[in-house]
């Protein structure tokens, strides 16, 4: 399987902050990417898929990039409705495989 | 989009339960459904995938399942299932219905609520 490796495990950052968070592939799967966020005790909502694609309804401070094996999930400027955990979900071929979560503190 | 799963429970080890997952607000019948879990404290982990019946309601199973559990789906009403067999204490975990598209690109675009299932004696 391909494996998805995800950093960094946990962040501490400040509202107004950029924040880049990385998910690498061990061998390339196109565009066959997408950003999730999940909020404590809440269910996941997809954020970007087709690698930087941003979903409907989704603030336009979410962006996506990369292609390839490396791919990142930027938040322009971090608001407090932010802090979660925000997971990357490889989808090239089964099985899909997320990576293993990001959780975004406040610092 | 709504999806409300339902059927979680506690289960002995080697015990069966079937979870349900209502959908509406959509054309149930076009879409592939798809069952993702993730255990208390952990993360998300893919368990399988029904397609459509353009796509011969075809399935794929994640290694950890494939064998134990079956999904299958009723367009009529609008559902899809997962039969769990075999229950080992590491499936104790949410169990998300997500719908997703036919396209390649468009995986995962609405999840239900979830619903809990624990393996336990």
């Amino acid at each position: 399987d391909i494996q998805m490796t995800q950093s960094p495990s946990a962040m501490s950052a400040s509202v107004g902050d950029r924040v880049t968070i990385t998910c690498r592939a061990s061998q390339g799967i196109s565009n066959s990417l997408a950003w999730f966020q999940q909020k404590p005790g809440k269910v996941p909502e997809r954020l970007i898929y087709a690698a930087s694609s941003l979903q409907s309804g989704v603030p336009s401070r979410f962006s996506g990039s990369g292609s390839g094996t490396e791919f990142t999930l930027t938040i322009s400027s971090l608001q407090p409705e932010d802090f979660a955990t925000y997971y990357c979900l490889r989808h090239n071929n089964y099985p899909p495989t997320f990576g293993q979560g990001t959780k975004v503190e406040i610092k | 989009v709504k999806l409300v799963e339902s059927g979680g429970d506690l289960v002995q080890p080697g015990g069966s339960l079937r979870l349900s997952c209502a959908a509406s607000g959509f054309t149930f019948s076009d879409h592939y459904m798809d069952w993702v879990r993730q255990a208390p404290g952990e993360g998300l982990e893919w368990v399988g995938r029904i397609r459509n019946k353009a796509n011969g309601y075809t399935t794929e199973y994640a290694a950890s399942v494939k064998g134990r559990f079956v999904i299958s789906r009723d367009d009529s009403e609008n559902s899809v299932y997962l039969q769990m067999n075999s229950l080992k204490l590491e499936d104790t975990a949410v169990y998300y219905c997500v719908k997703s598209t036919p396209s390649w690109s468009d995986w995962f675009d609405s999840w239900g609520q979830g619903t809990l299932v624990t393996v336990s004696s």
